[in-house]
């Protein structure tokens, strides 16, 4: 089953660039919406965009100016840039695969799986 | 953006109990609302999409439903394994917004 798992620095300075990457193994990225999300220790769920498998991009206007999601598909990997980093950005990153699926009365619907395990950024001198 | 609100934030209950939660859109979703699971330091994990379709391999105990704006999802009877956090998420439209949490703890 496909399986997705995140990378990058535990720890960035203020006002520095998080560099996420997320790898996805055991199946193609062919025809999926690939999502970020985080989540502030202790605090709920954000939405931070996500990438169709051809590059298409959608932000969260509440990151859209800081934000910048690309994909390599011969690599299996897709990514997130977050610049300008603050302590409020200070959050476990989640990928996520964005599934999706029209039914037989032609609604179309989708939901977050699998999701990768998560890693922990702070930001802090 | 569309908001969820979660009730109640937290609740205690004992194995064998029937317990609800109601998650509420701010504007009316129909149908497209999602549940999850998260266990502390895990990452979440769906229960049911669609309001009310159960996930492959998820207990028959958990039911979901509503539509509109209103909806719940429900465990028929609660197991040691279900004690966690529930997220409710609606994909109506984007961005996708998640309810705050629901925090179930063993009484």
């Amino acid at each position: 089953q496909v399986q997705l798992q995140e990378s990058g620095p535990g720890l960035v300075k203020p006002s520095e660039t998080l560099s996420l990457i997320c790898t996805v193994s055991g199946g193609s990225m062919s025809s999926y919406y690939w999502s970020w999300i985080r989540q502030p220790p202790g605090k709920g769920l954000e939405w931070i965009g996500h990438i169709y498998y051809s590059g298409t991009t959608h932000y969260n206007s509440s990151l859209r100016s800081r934000v910048t999601i690309s994909v390599d598909t011969s690599k299996n990997q897709f990514s997130l840039k977050l610049n300008s980093m603050t302590a409020g950005d200070t959050a476990v990153y989640y990928c996520a695969r964005r599934s999706d699926y029209y039914d037989s009365s032609g609604y179309y619907w989708n939901w977050f799986d699998p999701w990768g395990q998560g890693t922990l950024v702070t930001v802090s001198s | 953006d569309i908001q969820m609100t979660q009730s109640p934030s937290s609740l205690s209950a004992s194995v064998g109990d029937r317990v609800t939660i109601t998650c509420r859109a701010s504007q009316s979703i129909t149908g497209y609302l999602n549940w999850y699971q998260q266990k502390p330091e895990k990452a979440p994990k769906l229960l049911i999409y669609a309001a009310s379709t159960l996930q492959t391999g998820v207990p028959s105990r958990f039911s979901g439903g509503g539509s509109g704006t209103n909806f719940t999802l429900t465990i028929s009877s609660l197991q040691p394994e279900d004690f966690a956090t529930y997220y409710c998420q609606q994909s109506y439209n984007t961005p996708p917004t998640f309810g705050q949490g629901t925090e179930v703890e063993i009484k």
